[in-house]
C-alpha cells in the first residue's frame, strides 16, 4: 500500500519567512502530486499540483518536483498569518483501475506575526 | 456556496447506534470518495465511487456501508457505532477517477461517538 511521508511534522516561521515543506511517495507508479491546505476547522482545499519533473511557482507558492526520488517540496515565500494551516500532500496513481488518492499525516505550518 | 453538502454538520451518538452521513454534490462530477480524518490519524481513504459503482474499498469493517443512490449522492452507513469512530468525515469528489484530477472536499461531518 502505497505510503505518503511528510516532513516537518510542523513549522514555525515569522511573517515574511520562508517555509520549505518535504514529501515522499513509496509508489513508484504516482502520476500526479498535489497540494492541499487545510485551515482549522474547515475542509482540504487544493493549493497546487505537479506531474512532470522541474519546478511551478504561482505567486508566494512554488513547487519542486523529483520524480526520480519521487518527491516533492513546497515553498512559501514571504509567509503571512493566513498561511497557518496543515498542509497535505497527497500522491495519485492510475493503474489498472485502481485510483486512490493518498494522503500524507501533513504539516502544521505556523506563521507567526 | 457550497458545491457539496454534507448533513449533518455535527452529529453525537451513543455506542451500539447507527447514523448516516449524507453527501450530494452539485459539480457535476463523476466520481465521488469518503475520508476520515481523526487526531490519531491523518486523512484516510475509505471509498470511492465512479458512476455510482463501487470502485475502491480501504475499510476493513463492514460496519461501514456506503450507499448511492444517485450519480451526485454518496451516503454513508455506519452501524454499531464505537468511540473509535469517532472523527471528522469528508466527502469528497472529482470530475472522473483518474490522477490528473483534484479533489473537491464538502465541509465535513464531525461525529462523535459517546
Amino acid at each position: 500500500q502505497q505510503k505518503v511521508q511528510q516532513s516537518p511534522e510542523s513549522l514555525i516561521v515569522p511573517e515574511g519567512g520562508m517555509a520549505s515543506l518535504n514529501c515522499t511517495s513509496s509508489d513508484r507508479n504516482v502520476d500526479y502530486f498535489w497540494w492541499y491546505r487545510q485551515h482549522s476547522g474547515k475542509s482540504p482545499k487544493m493549493l497546487m499540483s505537479i506531474f512532470s519533473n522541474g519546478e511551478k511557482e504561482e505567486g508566494r507558492f512554488t513547487v519542486h518536483l523529483n520524480k526520480a526520488s519521487l518527491h516533492t517540496s513546497l515553498h512559501i515565500r514571504d509567509s503571512q498569518p493566513s498561511d497557518s494551516a496543515l498542509y497535505l500532500c497527497a500522491a495519485s496513481v492510475t493503474s489498472g483501475g485502481n485510483y486512490k488518492p493518498t494522503f500524507g499525516k501533513g504539516t502544521s505550518l505556523v506563521v507567526h506575526p | 456556496d457550497p458545491k457539496i453538502i454534507q448533513k449533518p454538520k455535527y452529529l453525537v451518538a451513543v455506542t451500539g447506534s447507527e447514523k448516516i452521513l449524507i453527501c450530494e454534490q452539485y459539480l457535476g462530477h463523476n466520481a465521488m470518495y469518503w475520508y476520515r480524518q481523526s487526531a490519531k490519524k491523518p486523512l484516510e481513504f475509505m471509498f470511492s465511487y465512479s458512476y455510482q459503482k463501487l470502485m475502491d474499498n480501504q475499510t476493513a469493517s463492514s460496519r461501514f456501508q456506503p450507499q448511492s443512490s444517485k450519480k451526485n449522492h454518496l451516503d454513508l452507513q455506519i452501524t454499531a457505532l464505537k468511540p473509535d469512530d469517532s472523527a471528522t468525515y469528508f466527502c469528497a469528489s472529482s470530475r472522473d477517477r483518474v490522477s490528473n484530477e483534484r479533489l473537491f472536499f464538502g465541509h465535513g461531518t464531525k461525529l462523535s461517538v459517546l
